[in-house]
């Protein structure tokens, strides 16, 4: 089945420890983004990729970090550096105009 | 910068017509979506609309949309108690690179 896979489901974080949440796509899209979601809140795009080897920041990238070396793979670092991580992290890819697929989303949780 | 706003709750009653509400600002949207979030789980794209339609119908989803007014709305007819979620409007402006910029969410609960 196509679609999109971000794992694990559910993570744990100790102070001070960088953690990488994955995100695989088997749609073969060019395009691919990480949100984050906080309680009551929308989406909020932290980075985006439109190609192989290249990104941008969106608009909460500070305390992230991100690579783009396949097509398929857009992991996600959350560094020590975010001082608030504890969200709902959603990874998503799309074609131009047909929408945003989504996978089923990474909790993160600072311990 | 862009904004896209909803109501946070809406109760409906199971049987009747439901209508999510959603505002914009960005006049260069081209492309205007509506996704379904239940609990614990990533976002389900419902339907979508392009910004030179006024309405598109797809089973029981009606998607009104006033670009002069910038008002988006979702109409589910014969709501049913799966429908009970949140709803986010988004929006894809122009020069977004398929970025999309999401509203709060409406929260909907469907009661027997």
């Amino acid at each position: 089945d196509g679609g999109i896979t971000q794992s694990p489901k559910y993570l744990f974080r100790k102070e001070g420890q960088n953690v990488t949440l994955s995100c695989e796509q088997n749609l073969n899209h060019d395009a691919m983004y990480w949100y984050r979601q906080d309680p009551g809140q929308g989406l909020r795009l932290i980075y985006y990729s439109q190609i192989v080897n290249d990104f941008q920041k969106g608009d909460i990238a500070e305390g992230y970090s991100v690579s783009r070396e396949k097509k398929e793979s857009f992991p996600l670092t959350v560094t020590s550096a975010q001082k608030n991580p504890t969200a709902f992290y959603l990874c998503a890819s799309n074609i131009q105009g047909a929408g945003a697929f989504f996978g089923q989303g990474t909790r993160l949780t600072v311990v | 910068g862009e904004d896209v706003e909803q109501s946070l709750f809406l109760s409906v009653r199971e049987g009747d017509s439901s209508v999510i509400n959603c505002t914009y600002t960005d006049s260069s949207s081209t492309y205007l979506y509506w996704y379904k979030q239940e609990p614990g789980a990533g976002l389900q794209l419902l339907t979508y609309i392009f910004s030179n339609m006024d309405m598109k119908q797809d089973q029981r989803l009606t998607v009104l949309l006033n670009k002069k007014d910038k008002h988006l709305s979702l109409r589910i007819a014969d709501t049913q108690t799966g429908d009970s979620a949140i709803y986010f409007c988004a929006e894809m402006g122009s020069d977004s690179w398929g970025k999309l910029q999401f509203g709060a969410g409406t929260q909907v609960v469907v009661t027997p």
